[in-house]
């Protein structure tokens, strides 16, 4: 099935640690992109790609960072500088040019500090 | 800076209602504005993509609208159910996709 895969769905890191989330895409997309999401509120942007080898700072890129090497791929490293990295990530990915410009999402991962 | 405000936060109708949600924009700059619905603890669906160049667009008993001259995006659910209840997020395409609060909806059977 094309779409956006997720991995793992539930992670636990303990203070001190980096963590990488998965993000894969198999619609042949140009740009991808990380969000949070904390309890009642909407997304705020991490960071995005919209070429390979490239990428750029959201809102809120302080203590994250990414790689984009390959088109189908865009992981996303929680590091121990992040102060309070227990949220909901969400992975997004969509064509930038053309008529169908339509953004979809993967299933989240939520990240939880022990 | 592009801000979107997404009135009400929440809101509470019984079944077979017709409802309004709303999304209002800073910056009419946009490439094009999308509807998504999100379930709890899920990711999002996208429901609705308006090009910029467009006014509106329909799928089943949804009907989105857009008015870049006023900073305005109204989503329509027609006769609505309980399978309805869900948070709708409205997202504007700038070169990264930036989001409203959400509103949060409950359908009463």
């Amino acid at each position: 099935d094309g779409g956006i895969t997720q991995s793992p769905k539930y992670l636990f890191r303990k203070e001190g640690q980096n963590v990488t989330l998965s993000c894969e895409q198999n619609l042949n997309h140009d740009a991808m992109y990380w969000y949070r999401q904390d309890p009642g509120q909407g997304l705020r942007l991490i960071y995005y790609s919209q070429i390979v080898n490239d990428f750029q700072k959201g809102d809120i890129a302080e203590g994250y960072s990414v790689s984009r090497e390959k088109k189908e791929s865009f992981p996303l490293t929680v590091t121990s500088a992040q102060k309070n990295p227990t949220a909901f990530y969400l992975c997004a990915s969509s064509q930038i040019t053309g008529l169908n410009t339509e953004a979809f999402f993967g299933q989240g991962t939520r990240l939880t500090v022990v | 800076k592009q801000e979107v405000t997404q009135i009400p936060a929440a809101l509470s109708v019984p079944e077979g209602e017709n409802l309004v949600l709303n999304c209002s924009f800073t910056d009419s700059a946009i490439y094009n504005l999308q509807w998504f619905r999100q379930d709890p603890g899920k990711g999002l669906t996208s429901l609705l993509l308006i090009q910029s160049s467009q006014r509106e667009q329909t799928s089943g008993r949804l009907n989105a609208s857009l008015d870049k001259s006023s900073g305005r995006s109204t989503l329509y659910i027609a006769a609505s159910q309980p399978g309805d209840s869900a948070t709708y997020l409205c997202a504007l395409d700038t070169g990264k996709l930036i989001f409203g609060q959400g509103t949060t909806l409950q359908v009463k059977p």
